[in-house]
């Protein structure tokens, strides 16, 4: 069965600093997505950054990088440069590879950003 | 631009009663998704759906039934809620196929619900 598991439920970080969020996941699929999204403390959800399986290079975006090994099966997200916006719950997803859909979510990462 | 939307934003329900949760997107997708958050668990998948007419149980679909009666409408229904439903529950909506699978999911803005 597919599992996504973030093992950091709490992280704090300098402002200006780069953190590192631990996301790792369990399939079977050989085809699958890797996404990151952002909740704030106002609720909704903003996505961040995607990783597919066969992607070669990490994906970027921003102040935003995926870390994607595959072979450990891991996909930590990036943010360098901390700003006190950043502040906020991460979650890890993975989508399975056929017809893209069943998407499952990690239990979250709450980041706070220190002045 | 309306994205997915979320009817109601809040309820309190007493246990037994039933209801049902609304979600409409505007964007033509055929996938949509019902997600519960609690505290520490994340979103866990309830039921979703690839398309009008059809739906599948998620991670925890015990307690709720879905529809998709319309391709932009998605609904959860409660037949006999219990406390252990209190929750935040999110909608999602996504196009379908591989060659969209890195698009993203839409998310409504949840709708918060106790059970009291």
């Amino acid at each position: 069965a597919q599992k996504i598991t973030q093992t950091q439920p709490g992280m704090f970080v300098q402002e200006k600093e780069a953190v590192t969020l631990d996301c790792t996941y369990d399939t079977s699929d050989q085809s699958y997505g890797l996404f990151w999204y952002k909740q704030p403390s106002s609720g909704e959800m903003i996505f961040l950054i995607y990783q597919g399986s066969y992607d070669e290079q990490n994906a970027t975006e921003g102040r935003y990088s995926l870390n994607f090994q595959k072979a450990r099966k891991s996909a930590n997200l990036v943010i360098s440069a901390s700003q006190l916006g950043d502040s906020a719950m991460y979650f890890c997803a993975m989508r399975e590879g056929r017809g893209g859909f069943k998407t499952i979510f990690g239990a979250g990462t709450r980041l706070f950003v220190k002045a | 631009n309306a994205g997915v939307t979320q009817t109601p934003k809040f309820r309190v329900l007493k246990t037994g009663q039933s209801m049902t949760l609304l979600c409409a997107q505007d964007m033509n997708h055929e996938y949509m998704y019902w997600y519960r958050q609690d505290p520490g668990m994340g979103l866990r998948l309830i039921h979703y759906s690839v398309g009008e007419g059809t739906t599948a149980k998620g991670e925890v679909p015990d307690g709720y039934n879905v529809s998709r009666l319309k391709k932009q409408n998605f609904l959860l229904g409660l037949e006999s809620a219990a406390p252990s439903q209190t929750s935040v529950y999110f909608c999602a909506s996504s196009l379908p196929g591989v060659e969209h699978s890195n698009q993203p999911q839409h998310f409504g803005d949840g709708t918060r619900l106790s059970i009291l």
